[in-house]
């Protein structure tokens, strides 16, 4: 069965304090890794997608990196506005597209 | 670009009522539109895809004579709620896709249902 599990579910950090998020995946055949920002009652924005392993990309703060079984995304001396709940998601093969999330990590970044 | 809108972004309604939620691609053409569903403290989960003008492909366990979904362009979807009941009261998400193997969900601002 196709899955998705993020850790940890919540991160506090301090300004500054550089950490990463996991994302271990299972599926056959993967279309691509998506990482997504959701803040609170808003929908989840875009931020990265990694196809194949070794792929790495970066925006801003963070950078995100793919191996065959998961995915990190590493948060680079952050600020507070950083905080938010991070998802990642695999999107499925034989599929329209469709994407398995997982529950998120929910990052608190302290001044 | 990828700028996905949903309309209302909150709503209230009576217990036995239908709520229409609509969601639209603004700067691209979706071929392909999902719906998710979202209870507090938890994550994303789909309710339903809709390709333009064929029938929606539901989720199991999703009642399909519950939640109607319309695609009837390339920019727009609908999801209805008909008789909607205090249990139905959630976050219910819209996100478009164009075609291709490697495309990108781009989600909507979300919308509030509160059923009373």
């Amino acid at each position: 069965e196709d899955q998705v599990t993020q850790s940890p579910e919540a991160l506090r950090l301090q300004e500054g304090e550089s950490s990463s998020l996991n994302c271990s995946y299972t599926v056959s055949g993967l279309r691509g890794l998506f990482w997504y920002r959701q803040d609170p009652g808003k929908g989840p924005e875009f931020l990265f997608t990694l196809y194949s392993a070794g792929e790495e990309k970066e925006k801003e703060r963070l950078k995100a990196t793919l191996t065959k079984k998961e995915s990190f995304l590493h948060i680079t001396a952050p600020k507070p506005e950083d905080s938010a709940t991070y998802l990642c998601a695999v999107q499925a093969p034989g599929s329209q597209g469709n994407l398995i999330f997982g529950k998120g990590t929910k990052l608190s970044v302290k001044p | 670009g990828a700028v996905v809108s949903q309309h209302p972004s909150w709503v209230i309604c009576k217990s036995g009522t239908s709520v229409k939620i609509e969601c639209r691609s603004l700067d691209f053409q979706a071929t392909t539109m999902f719906w998710y569903r979202q209870f507090p403290k938890q994550s994303l989960m789909l309710m339903a895809t809709s390709n333009e003008g064929s029938k929606a492909t539901y989720e199991q366990g999703v009642e399909k004579d519950k939640f109607l979904i319309n695609h009837a362009s390339l920019t727009l979807s609908t999801l209805t709620v008909t008789s909607a009941h205090p249990e139905d009261s959630s976050f219910y998400i819209c996100s478009a896709r164009v075609a291709g193997v490697k495309s990108t969900q781009y989600f909507g601002p979300g919308t509030r249902l509160l059923v009373l």
